[in-house]
């Protein structure tokens, strides 16, 4: 099955700076890459996805990256803000036409100092 | 829309029993996973119902079981309950190819 490595586990930055978290997989045959925060207590909620057939998708301060050869995707997030601090997963899916069996990463908790 | 729901949110049981979690899909969504999300961790896939039958499943024993009803809702029953058990369970539902919603979750301790 699918393996999907998450880095770093643990991300401080000052508020403002950027903050870059990185995923790698294992199944060439996953095309959907979705990104969840989590606070904590909370429910896991999507902040942003990619599927294969794009190499980058942009939402305001978050966007992601997918390199399919080199089988990595990464979340950067821009001036970043103290409310930004959670845990954050990504997760790779590989059904194709049909989601719903995510495999998930450790998590990085995510601490934007003011 | 109420989004997912889960019932209930926390949940004590002693290390043998069985419990019973349950989920609600949001409204228009058909297709229900369930994942295992232990303390610092990531959450884990249990299994997947669609059209009232398990669909997908991940490695789990059979101690894990499920159930699917013709308004979408499910069901996850553990029996046997062991310490290692203890977790947040998630329901995620979709529809087709469209994101995966997730519940608040039910907190299961075993004692």
């Amino acid at each position: 099955g699918e393996n999907v490595e998450q880095h770093p586990s643990t991300l401080s930055v000052q508020e403002g700076d950027s903050a870059v978290i990185k995923c790698t997989y294992s199944d060439s045959a996953s095309n959907y890459f979705p990104w969840y925060k989590q606070e904590l207590g909370k429910r896991p909620q999507l902040i942003i996805d990619i599927r294969s057939n794009v190499g980058e998708k942009k939402d305001q301060r978050i966007a992601v990256t997918l390199n399919k050869t080199a089988k990595h995707f990464s979340l950067h997030i821009t001036e970043t803000q103290p409310e930004d601090s959670a845990v954050y997963f990504c997760a790779a899916d590989d059904r194709g036409s049909t989601l719903g069996r995510l495999y998930f990463g450790r998590g990085t908790q995510l601490t934007v100092w003011p | 829309d109420a989004g997912v729901t889960q019932s209930p949110t926390h949940l004590i049981k002693t290390r043998g029993q069985q419990v019973t979690l349950r989920c609600s899909p949001k409204s228009g969504h058909d297709t229900v996973s369930w994942y295992q999300q232990a303390l610092g961790q990531g959450p884990q896939f249990i299994f997947q119902y669609y059209e009232e039958e398990e669909r997908q499943r991940g490695n789990f024993p059979d101690r894990f079981s499920g159930h699917q009803f013709p308004n979408y809702s499910s069901e996850l029953n553990v029996n046997a309950l062991l310490l290692g058990d203890s977790a947040l369970y998630l329901c995620a539902t979709n529809r087709g190819n469209t994101e995966a919603f997730f519940g608040q979750g039910t907190r299961l301790t075993v004692v």
